[in-house]
């Protein structure tokens, strides 16, 4: 059974970093593109960033670029956000989520179950 | 960035009704338009991904169709437990985007 575990949300004030993480478990972690999606309080779902399997290419929503940086260890079947410069409109819920590809497109397979990022003074 | 634009935003359906939500892409992606079902307080789960391809376990209540641009997510007999927001995502060029959500309800 696919599980993923996100940890390390909490309360940071503006300006500030937090780190996340996604733990790993049911699958070959180092065969997969991994996502992070937040979802803002009452709010629909954003793609935040995903990596490739061997960390080797990167890609970010525009609104965090220069901001958040993803990362990962297969070794600990993990994944990263690291967040930086965080502001009020980043406080939402992140999701890690294990992409699969299709053909030249993928889809979110599966999902953690979340952690909260509130962003507050 | 690819817009993806869901309608309606909400619907109210009676138990047993066929519910078809629907969702636009700003320029082609293909088949690459996958659908989600969010419950309250949970996390996202795939239902459909490649536009019609149904995933392992999901009911067969759930089908989804189209290519291009537009896209059909149907629910042929609307259950209690199908109560949800549904989401599309294409899935065809980063950044990947969303839909605004349709929040399905029964009378």
């Amino acid at each position: 059974e696919v599980q993923l575990v996100e940890s390390g949300g909490g309360l940071v004030q503006p300006g500030g970093s937090l780190r996340l993480s996604c733990a790993a478990s049911g699958f070959t972690f180092r065969n997969y593109w991994m996502t992070w999606v937040r979802q803002a309080p009452g709010k629909g779902l954003e793609w935040v960033a995903m990596i490739r399997q061997d960390g080797s290419e990167k890609y970010y929503v525009d609104s965090v670029k220069g901001r958040f940086t993803i990362s990962r260890d297969n070794a600990m079947n993990s994944l990263y956000l690291q967040m930086n410069s965080l502001r009020v409109e980043d406080t939402a819920v992140y999701f890690c989520a294990r992409s699969q590809d299709y053909g030249s497109g993928g889809y979110l397979a599966d999902w953690g179950q979340g952690t909260l990022v509130t962003v507050s003074s | 960035d690819i817009q993806m634009t869901q309608s309606p935003s909400s619907l109210s359906a009676s138990v047993g009704d066929r519910v078809t939500v629907t969702c636009r892409a700003s320029q082609s992606i293909s088949i690459y338009l996958n659908w989600y079902q969010q419950k309250p307080g949970k996390a996202p789960k795939l239902l459909i991904y490649g536009a019609s391809s149904l995933r392992g376990g999901v009911s067969s209540r759930f089908s989804g169709s189209g290519s291009g641009t537009d896209f059909t997510l149907t629910i042929s007999s609307l259950q209690p437990e199908d109560v949800a927001t549904y989401y599309c995502q294409q899935g065809y060029t980063t950044p990947w985007t969303f839909g605004q959500g349709t929040k399905v309800e029964v009378k």
